[in-house]
């Protein structure tokens, strides 16, 4: 399989940057995604690296390092709306397997 | 709206029933994808349909069926329900076989509350 791990919860103040870990088993992904999910709403789509380095996009970065089975997820200029929980998934044999998500709360 | 629609949005019923969740993948997607998202648990992928095929399998279990039809919607059914299949039912659909893209992704239906009593 390939075990995706990201921490369970972050905190931080409104303003400030959360940077969300995940690693994963280096084989058998061809890429990695994040999604964001508010409670008891569908996940949606944030970015999606399938080469290695940063993707930027607005306010959110995504990086990935294939070698070393790792991405974060950058969030800058954190509102009040970003508190959700944060998906970490990889993509393999025609399917999404996704980490058990990080809630982030965003405190004022 | 995503384009993904999932009916009905909240399901009630006993154990040991019987149920049938609808998923309409967006325009043009022939891929069907179903997740269970247990309370406080991450997306659990159950199987994988692509243009009428199934594809892909996971953790789902035997008393659990699906398909797709000609018209490329999906149905997921449920059976001889017990209390630790409450859960949200997503569904997702994607243009080609599992790559998502770059720029695309999975996008999901606004998934379907299942309780059972």
């Amino acid at each position: 399989g390939q075990n995706i791990d990201q921490p369970t919860e972050m905190t931080a103040t409104e303003g400030a940057i959360v940077q969300i870990n995940c690693t994963y088993q280096t084989s058998g992904f061809n890429g990695l995604f994040w999604y964001q999910q508010h409670a008891g709403e569908a996940p949606t789509f944030l970015s999606y690296n399938v080469l290695d380095g940063l993707e930027e996009k607005g306010r959110f970065s995504s990086f990935l390092s294939r070698s070393k089975g790792y991405s974060y997820l950058l969030l800058k200029e954190l509102q009040m709306k970003d508190s959700a929980s944060y998906l970490c998934a990889g993509i393999n044999d025609y399917k999404l397997s996704f980490g058990a998500g990080t809630t982030v709360t965003v405190r004022a | 709206d995503s384009g993904v629609t999932q009916t009905p949005k909240h399901l009630i019923t006993a154990t040991g029933q019987r149920v049938t969740l609808r998923c309409s993948p967006r325009s043009g997607d022939l891929s069907v994808y179903w997740y269970q998202q247990s309370l406080d648990q991450g997306l659990q992928f159950l199987i994988q349909y692509y243009n009428g095929e199934e594809r892909a399998k996971g953790n789902i279990l035997e008393r659990f069926s699906a398909q797709q039809f000609p018209d490329l919607h999906s149905e997921l059914n449920l059976s001889s329900l017990e209390l630790g299949d409450s859960a949200l039912y997503f569904c997702a659909s994607s243009g080609v076989a599992g790559t998502g893209g770059k720029n695309y992704g999975y996008t999901f239906g606004s998934g379907t509350r299942l309780t059972v009593v």
